[in-house]
């Protein structure tokens, strides 16, 4: 599972307040993704990496930003939470044989 | 643009019985088509993928079929155990560049003992 571990695993926090979910990698991936997850729309990428400082948007960018200073780590941050940013977020990691992913963050916005 | 559709939300299948999960797809890059498997508050979780110039891939009771004229997949399942109850995900894989997977929305299979 390339050694995927996101933190928080769980976090609510109020609308209006910046929020940043981490995601660490073992492997030494290139790729790196966020990805959210929500009923009826599976899974949509948000923002993905390809290198260190090397980042671009995905289908669902609007409202985050992201940050790879380091190979291992992904950053993913909402600058301002609102209510349709509730959801389960989840990092991956990417090679040519598939993604790997992490456990994942469900993230509540009240 | 959905790339990537699974047009059944939910599937019911007896216990023993062949399960069978369908995907769609518009874009003709794709290179690998893969099936992730996903339980309540897991990540999603890898379980078979077909490159793009095969027609079918088998891995145990798991065997993807590729009809690249139709532009879809699908899963089968055999026989299908309890356990496989989760949620799928197909997805569609472009190695080139950035290497993104596009996804679909996902079927909730169920299997009933």
């Amino acid at each position: 599972d390339a050694g995927i571990t996101q933190s928080p695993r769980h976090k609510v926090t109020e609308t209006g307040t910046p929020v940043t979910l981490r995601c660490h990698q073992t492997e030494n991936h290139r790729y790196m993704y966020w990805y959210r997850q929500d009923p009826g729309h599976g899974l949509r990428l948000i923002h993905y990496s390809y290198g260190v400082k090397d980042t671009d948007k995905g289908e669902v960018s609007d409202g985050y930003s992201v940050s790879r200073s380091k190979t291992e780590d992904f950053l993913l941050t909402l600058e301002s939470a609102t209510s349709s940013q509730t959801s389960v977020y989840f990092c991956a990691t990417a090679r040519d044989t598939g993604a790997f992913f992490g456990q994942g963050t469900r993230l509540t916005v009240v | 643009d959905q790339q990537v559709k699974q047009n059944s939300p939910s599937l019911s299948v007896q216990e023993g019985r062949i399960s069978i999960l369908n995907c769609d797809y518009t874009n003709s890059m794709f290179d690998y088509f893969l099936w992730y498997k996903k339980y309540p508050a897991e990540g999603p979780t890898f379980l078979i993928s077909i490159s793009s110039i095969k027609d079918k891939n088998e891995d145990g009771r798991f065997t993807v079929f590729l009809n690249k004229s139709a532009k879809h997949l699908s899963l089968h399942i055999v026989p299908s155990q309890p356990g496989d109850s989760a949620v799928y995900f197909c997805a569609g894989h472009i190695i080139q560049g950035a290497q993104k997977l596009v996804f679909g929305q996902g079927t909730r299979l169920t299997i009933n003992p």
